[in-house]
């Protein structure tokens, strides 16, 4: 069964450390990737996502991920954090058809 | 942005009775819309998936009778528990696609049901 896998469900850091988020999948075929936002108190949004092309992507408030397709992975990154980034964040990825899966989340911590 | 706005936020009911949520899409026109279930420390596991003019496609193990879904126009789909039990208690997140063929979902802020 396809499945996302989401490694830390927890993270706390400092403001100006960096972040990475590790998100892996498992399905052989082709995909499109998301990481999805979720700040205190709204709805999830889209950060960014990976259709095809340049495996390194771009997305809002200075995150990237990057696609390594032979590892299945597609973790999130962020030079430096700030408090503002405290959220939980979802990976999720799109195979054939209509159906997202997504992982469990990560709950991201920034003190200030 | 596409916006999706999702009612009630917050819902307690007794066991028994029948609770109806709504999502609409207020700035777009969405063929599709999708029902998610949240629990706690848990991902978002995909009910089902509501095209409008046609029937939902359910999940496998959700129940079409217990969650009934209609999606009568392209601004508005309902998720109505019926005969709502404690084990329904949980959050309920719908998102919408601009067209059949999108990847990106826009999401509704949530329900959170209680049944006592």
């Amino acid at each position: 069964a396809q499945s996302v896998s989401q490694h830390n469900h927890h993270v706390i850091l400092s403001e100006a450390a960096s972040l990475e988020l590790g998100c892996n999948y498992s399905y052989g075929g082709t995909v499109n990737l998301f990481w999805y936002v979720q700040y205190p108190g709204q709805h999830l949004q889209l950060l960014l996502k990976y259709f095809s092309g340049d495996p390194l992507v771009k997305g809002i408030k200075g995150f990237e991920a990057e696609f390594i397709k032979s590892k299945f992975s597609f973790n999130l990154r962020k030079p430096s954090v700030q408090w503002s980034d405290t959220a939980e964040y979802f990976c999720a990825v799109k195979t054939g058809g209509f159906k997202t899966i997504f992982g469990a989340g990560t709950r991201l911590f920034v003190k200030a | 942005g596409a916006v999706v706005s999702q009612h009630p936020s917050r819902v307690i009911c007794k066991s028994g009775t029948s609770v109806k949520i709504e999502c609409r899409s207020l700035d777009f026109q969405a063929t599709t819309m999708f029902w998610y279930r949240q629990f706690p420390k848990q991902s978002l596991m995909l009910m089902a998936t509501s095209n409008e003019g046609s029937k939902a496609t359910y999940e496998q193990g959700v129940e079409k009778d217990k969650f009934l879904i209609n999606h009568a126009s392209l601004t508005l789909s309902t998720l109505t528990v019926t005969s709502a039990h404690p084990e329904d208690s949980s959050f309920y997140i719908c998102s919408a696609a601009l067209t059949s063929g999108s990847d990106i979902q826009y999401f509704g802020a949530g329900t959170r049901l209680s049944v006592l």
